[in-house]
């Protein structure tokens, strides 16, 4: 069982704007870590998509977008593609554990 | 651009110990910004971090790791390593060696990975 929680998996049509949740705790998010998110295509290494809650690395398009609110985080994916089939992780940082921990992962299908 | 890269035996056999290496190209090792950390997927299931280190030797790992891991740097050679002990075929994963931004921070980048199965 993972730390955070993410939905398993999601779906959306082309075009169509996503969300993928991802709750925690008040030892984690809660207590006002920053989360992460990551994209994980099939036979790949992760890749950082969202840092520090809502800032995108270089490369990244602005179609991704994330927030953070109370002991929840989510991911926004906009005009959703078929390229952006893969699976998304979320992380953050634990002070119980005193180490980082991630969600389970959702599998984004675009249908 | 930063780049790492995991190499070790891909395959280890139950309650012996699980040695890996990661190589930093294109970056020092020394930097006294980061962490470098290790993480792994077992086959079909999500991420878990393992543990990290400074360059200076100081490291913090997963508690639930703890007593079987050990993470070392070697600065002179640009790498730091993971030895896991007693491993069981849960340890079997694709394990990531990854920039550990800082210690409640990301990971940027990742490496490639490298499957170690556990099996006799």
């Amino acid at each position: 069982q993972s730390v955070l929680t993410q939905p398993p998996s999601v779906s959306g049509a082309p075009g169509q704007r996503i969300t993928i949740s991802c709750t925690g705790s008040s030892s984690n998010i809660g207590a006002g870590y920053d989360v992460h998110w990551y994209l994980q295509l099939p036979g790949t290494a992760p890749k950082l998509l969202i840092y520090a809650n809502n800032n995108r690395p270089s490369g990244v398009p602005d179609r991704f977008s994330a927030s953070k609110s109370g002991t929840s985080a989510s991911l926004a994916i906009a005009g959703l593609q078929p390229e952006d089939e893969a699976d998304y992780y979320c992380q953050s940082y634990d002070s119980s554990l005193s180490g980082s921990v991630f969600g389970g992962g959702t599998k984004l299908t675009v249908l | 651009q930063l780049q790492l890269q995991e190499s070790g035996p891909g395959l280890v056999k139950p309650s012996e110990t699980l040695s890996l290496s990661c190589t930093v190209s294109g970056g020092s090792i020394s930097s006294s910004s980061h962490f470098w950390g290790w993480l792994r997927q077992p086959p079909g299931k999500g991420l878990e971090w393992i543990g990290s280190i400074y360059y200076s030797g100081s490291t913090y790992e997963n508690p639930s790791l703890k007593s079987r891991v050990t993470i070392s740097i070697d600065t002179s050679k640009n790498q730091f390593s993971l030895k896991m002990r007693s491993v069981t075929a849960a340890d079997t994963a694709v394990y990531y060696c990854a920039r550990d931004v800082v210690t409640t921070g990301w990971f940027d980048p990742w490496g490639q990975g490298a499957l170690v199965t556990v099996s006799s």
